[in-house]
């Protein structure tokens, strides 16, 4: 079945470690891909994008993610956490590639320990 | 340039009424797509509109429903309200065939 996974519910990193989120993904053809993070009562934030080219895209506050099309996966990276980065993120697919409707895995809440 | 703006921020309804929700698109989208987001949970597509047509949508029943107006301003509509309508509604606009979504802060419904 057509589906955007992210395995990891919780995820705990100390201030200043790295952080990786997985995100894996099943369609027949390598969605449009995009990492959102949303703090507390807040929408959606858009952090980075990937729609073809270079498979390591950069994006806001420091957060870059990689595609790879071997694995289905594209995961969001930070080489060092800070403390205001403690929130929810969430993957999602634009399974039709530019018609924007897209499917959202069921999110990451990210926690920052001093 | 101005975000994507909705309100109400929060609404309380009981089951059996009717809301509407409002959403201003961000300048220069002419796409307005609308998610519902379950405590806990990952938004939901509801459905698109792209100049004043509805242009696809998600698995939700006839009762939720939509406009959009020449400004490409947007309602959501949700009549018979039940107990599992309770979520967050996020309006998101776009270019169409853009860049990707940029999303409102949100509608907080909750259904008593």
């Amino acid at each position: 079945a057509q589906s955007v996974t992210q395995p990891d519910i919780h995820i705990t990193v100390s201030e200043g470690a790295s952080l990786e989120l997985r995100c894996n993904y099943s369609y027949g053809a390598t969605p449009y891909l995009f990492w959102y993070v949303q703090s507390p009562g807040q929408g959606l934030q858009l952090l980075l994008k990937y729609f073809s080219g270079d498979t390591l895209v950069q994006g806001i506050k420091g957060f870059e993610a990689e595609f790879k099309r071997s694995q289905s996966s594209f995961n969001l990276r930070k080489p060092s956490v800070h403390w205001s980065d403690a929130a929810e993120y969430f993957c999602a697919v634009d399974p039709v590639r530019g018609f924007q409707k897209l499917v959202f895995g069921t999110g990451t809440r990210l926690l920052v320990s001093p | 340039e101005t975000g994507v703006t909705q309100s109400p921020t929060h609404l309380i309804k009981t089951r059996g009424q009717q809301v509407t929700l409002r959403c201003s698109s961000q300048s220069g989208h002419n796409t307005v797509s609308w998610y519902q987001q379950a405590l806990g949970q990952g938004p939901q597509f509801i459905f698109q509109y792209y100049r004043e047509e509805e242009n696809g949508r998600g698995n939700f029943p006839p009762r939720f429903s939509g406009l959009q107006f020449p400004n490409y301003s947007s309602e959501l509509n949700v009549n018979a309200l039940e107990l599992d309508d309770s979520a967050l509604y996020l309006c998101a606009s776009s270019v169409n065939g853009g860049q990707g979504e940029y999303f409102g802060p949100g509608t907080r419904l909750t259904v008593l």
